[in-house]
């Protein structure tokens, strides 16, 4: 069974640029969580999608969003981009309602100049 | 405000060492606590505990739940390098489906 893939995996974009973070859930999962994680933070929570519906959002300003569509599958848009945005963008799945044991994808390493 | 809090945040052992990572918690309508081992890039899954004082075991590797403290332990026994990765601690919400995080403990195995 195929995991969570994220594309793409590596990136390198300037200040004030937008990007969009794609990420593939494993068939079957409806939910779908967004984590930025930086040294020494944690992993932050960013939103949570459910069967197209954002469930949950975390302290994130405006300039982050996502959606989810009708396949599960997931992206995150970050517009107006910082220099604190750097960071480790993971995605993960999990396959009923609640969140049970989440699957991480490998993550895409955003780096803004 | 919920809050996971995961201690201690960093711990050197030698290989062979018992270690215990404590995380204790403050959550609302707590549902879950899951357990996750990160060691270059994405978390992978170790337990998920619901119910108190039923230890999960996987190999070296244990946990349990105390519901009426709001903490849970995860033991390792006769530690060996692999096992040198950031161990995350997260809490579910069960009014919001949340995963509250805790900020980890870095683990680091010395040969």
């Amino acid at each position: 069974k195929a995991g969570v893939t994220q594309t793409p995996r590596y990136l390198i974009k300037t200040r004030g640029q937008q990007v969009t973070l794609s990420c593939s859930p494993i068939s079957g999962h409806r939910s779908v969580s967004w984590y930025q994680q930086t040294p020494g933070q944690g992993l932050q929570f960013l939103f949570e999608y459910f069967s197209e519906t954002q469930r949950n959002k975390g302290n994130f300003p405006g300039r982050f969003s996502g959606r989810q569509f009708s396949n599960s599958r997931s992206e995150m848009n970050v517009s107006t981009l910082e220099l604190g945005d750097s960071a480790l963008y993971l995605c993960a799945s999990s396959w009923k309602e609640y969140y049970n044991e989440q699957f991480f994808g490998p993550g895409t390493r955003l780096t803004v100049l | 405000e919920d809050k996971v809090v995961q201690s201690p945040l960093s711990l050197v052992v030698h290989e062979g060492d018992t270690v215990t990572l404590n995380c204790s918690y403050e959550v609302t309508n707590f549902r879950s606590l899951l357990w996750y081992k990160q060691e270059k890039k994405a978390p992978t899954f170790l337990f998920m505990l619901t119910s108190s004082g039923i230890e999960k075991k996987s190999g070296r590797l244990s946990s349990i739940l105390d519901k009426k403290e709001l903490f849970s332990i995860l033991n390792i026994t006769a530690t060996q390098t692999g096992d040198s990765a950031i161990y995350l601690c997260a809490v579910e919400n069960g009014s919001n489906y949340q995963l509250i995080w805790g900020a980890g403990t870095k683990l680091i195995i010395k040969p």
